[in-house]
């Protein structure tokens, strides 16, 4: 199984700035397996980032994705009220099992 | 439009069994791998299982194998979720989801164990 490790746990800042969450494997995904997802309280999660980089429908590009083998990252580039949530990566195709990280909060400074 | 609508949630006791549905429209349903995933309160996201579009390979975490079976009825255009052996650990929202990656999610079921 595919562990992934997400840092950090909590990230604080104020609307306009810059965030960069970080995902950690194992073991080398292959970049084309590795999702970003979007998490607030009594909604479902929504797909921000695919492929590692490939944005998903509908998704502003003040978010980006990259890294490629063991180490992924999303970037944030200027937080709005509405991008403070938990955000979780997930690998999915480099094994059979899929698996999510353990999530990182951005919230309000 | 792509709607994914779960139904079958609710309380069940420790040992006990739920079937989940996911009813799916506004996608060629037949097309596309589905999977289920829950969140435990106040935890993070956890996969359960997946299916490919025809329904040949099915994948499970540890955590649900042998216990959880996931099916899918092409003609209905419904995903499934058998859930036997339920223990408090099992207590979370469940959501289907379309994709892979999952790209679109139904709004969850609630699913208590307790007794």
């Amino acid at each position: 199984e595919v562990v992934l490790t997400q840092s950090p746990g909590t990230l604080s800042l104020s609307p306009g700035e810059r965030a960069t969450l970080s995902c950690r494997a194992s073991q080398s995904l292959g970049s084309a397996y590795l999702a970003w997802y979007q998490k607030k309280p009594g909604q479902p999660p929504r797909l921000l980032i695919y492929g590692a980089s490939g944005r998903a429908t509908g998704i502003p590009d003040r978010f980006s994705g990259g890294g490629s083998g063991t180490n992924s990252t999303l970037t944030i580039s200027r937080l709005e009220p509405g991008d403070f949530a938990v955000y979780y990566c997930q690998q999915y195709g480099s094994t059979p099992a899929w698996t999510f990280g353990q999530g990182t909060k951005v919230e309000v400074k | 439009q792509v709607q994914l609508v779960e139904s079958g949630g609710g309380l069940v006791k420790p040992g006990g069994s739920l079937r989940l549905s996911c009813a799916a429209s506004g996608f060629p349903f037949g097309d596309y791998y589905m999977s289920w995933s829950r969140q435990a309160p106040g935890k993070g996201l956890e996969w359960i299982s997946y299916i490919t579009s025809s329904g040949s390979r099915l994948y499970y975490a540890d955590s649900v194998k042998g216990r959880f079976t996931i099916s899918r009825d092409n003609a209905k255009n419904s995903l499934y979720l058998q859930m036997n052996s339920l223990t408090a650990e099992d207590t979370a929202v469940y959501f289907c989801a379309k994709g892979y990656p999952p790209e679109d999610w139904g709004q969850g079921a609630p699913v208590t164990v307790s007794s």
